[in-house]
């Protein structure tokens, strides 16, 4: 498996632009996890999905964020519109909860700047 | 307040030992993790420890647990310049602390 996979790696847009970043799971995890990463506040989480349903949204910030699973092998996070505070770093993992010390494995990140 | 706390920074000179703390609210965490962070990357499983145990040494690596004060530690022996990364604690209900950076200065 190539790991969990995100796109773009690197995104630059103006305040006020919608911003979708995508990830791929693991094939066969049932948790999907949407993090983020600034210097500030470190790592935070953001929502997370079991078998395509959201469980736990009370990190996302604000209504300008949300997230989608349509399948089990594709999520989205959208921003609109955005703004220069949400310049970071999103992560995406995945989770199999039958592996015996359920381990998360992240993808290496979307890094977004908002001017 | 936050499920799983740990100081931001750590600073450590080449060949000194390190180590980074960690407080957690779950009481009930089967397993407790530690994530290393490279520049540039992803979160990558560094170690973990099932909560029964007190103490799990594996290399370098030593981590610690007292569970009647929900404290967890990772040491790390003869630290080097490659060590240099951010540590996250992270409890068995999948939430994970800020990080702690670590400098390790030559």
């Amino acid at each position: 498996d190539a790991g969990v996979i995100q796109s773009p790696r690197h995104e630059v847009t103006e305040m006020g632009q919608e911003v979708t970043l995508r990830c791929k799971p693991i094939s066969g995890h049932d948790y999907l996890f949407w993090y983020r990463q600034t210097m500030m506040r470190g790592l935070e989480l953001l929502i997370y999905f079991n078998n395509n349903v959201p469980i736990d949204d009370s990190g996302m910030p604000e209504d300008r964020f949300s997230a989608k699973m349509p399948n089990a092998s594709f999520s989205t996070l959208k921003i609109q519109p955005s703004e220069p505070r949400d310049s970071a770093v999103y992560f995406c993992a995945s989770a199999d909860p039958m592996r015996p010390h359920n381990e998360q494995f992240f993808g290496p990140g979307t890094r977004l700047t908002v001017l | 307040g936050e499920d799983v706390e740990q100081s931001l920074f750590l600073s450590v000179r080449e060949g000194d030992s390190s180590v980074i703390n960690c407080t957690y609210t779950d009481s009930s965490s089967t397993y407790l993790y530690w994530y290393k962070q490279e520049p540039g990357a992803g979160l990558q499983l560094l170690t973990y420890i099932f909560s029964n145990m007190d103490m799990k040494q594996d290399q370098r690596l030593t981590v610690l647990l007292n569970k009647k004060d929900k404290h967890l530690s990772l040491r790390i022996a003869d630290t080097q310049t490659g060590d240099s990364a951010i540590y996250f604690c992270a409890s068995n209900d999948m939430r994970f602390g800020a990080g702690t950076r670590l400098t390790v200065k030559p």
